[in-house]
């Protein structure tokens, strides 16, 4: 089956600074890669998605890159302020006749003012 | 945006007991549904995933006699946690997409915290 590795686990970054989030998978079947954000006790909230015949996609100040060679794709958050704390999913999709979700571990991103 | 809502928000049983968990996509049609658990500070594990109509595929390890799953309409997914123990303790929450064939964007009910006593 699917195997989603997330890194870094936890994540510190000055606001205003750069944050980089990175999964790698293992299925070559899985098509469509979404990141959620999730504050706590709350449902997970979609922020940005890409699917496997994009190479990149780009929404104000987040970025999601594939490289489905290597299969990893990575989260990007440029200007960081301080409501982008919360933890963050990966989370690769494979669609067909039975859809199938894994999701990543999470980091938990933590912009100090 | 689309809507999915999920019933109770919190449940607090005593330990033998069945509890049920409606998941409702509001205002579209959701041809597949998911049902997570989520442990505190752990990522969402997929329970197992649901096809109008159809009997649940459920992830490896996860026990179907014990969690119930029946999505008999579009738009209604139910998990029912049977004879529930304190170790079924946890955060459930449930997505749905209104693609079949596609994968499609998720959109996640608000979750259920449910304590076995």
């Amino acid at each position: 089956g699917e195997n989603v590795e997330q890194h870094p686990s936890t994540l510190s970054v000055q606001e205003g600074d750069s944050a980089v989030i990175k999964c790698t998978y293992s299925d070559s079947a899985s098509n469509y890669f979404p990141w959620y954000k999730q504050e706590l006790g709350k449902r997970p909230q979609l922020i940005i998605d890409i699917r496997s015949n994009v190479g990149e996609k780009k929404d104000q100040r987040i970025a999601v890159t594939l490289n489905k060679t290597a299969k990893h794709f990575s989260l990007h958050i440029t200007e960081t302020q301080p409501e982008d704390s919360a933890v963050y999913f990966c989370a690769a999709f494979e669609s067909g006749g039975y859809q199938k979700v894994t999701f990543g571990t999470g980091t938990k991103l933590q912009v100090i003012p | 945006g689309a809507v999915v809502s999920q019933h109770p928000s919190r449940v607090i049983c005593k330990s033998g007991t069945s509890v049920k968990i409606e998941c409702r996509s509001l205002d579209f049609q959701a041809t597949t549904m998911f049902w997570y658990r989520q442990f505190p500070k752990k990522s969402l594990m997929l329970m197992a995933t649901s096809n109008e109509g159809s009997k649940a595929t459920y992830e490896q390890g996860v026990e179907k006699d014990k969690f119930l799953i029946n999505h008999a309409s579009l738009t209604l997914s139910t998990l029912t946690v049977t004879s529930a123990h304190p170790e079924d303790s946890s955060f459930y929450i449930c997505s749905a997409t209104s693609s079949g064939s596609w994968a499609d964007t998720q959109y996640f009910g608000p979750g259920t915290r449910l304590t076995v006593l």
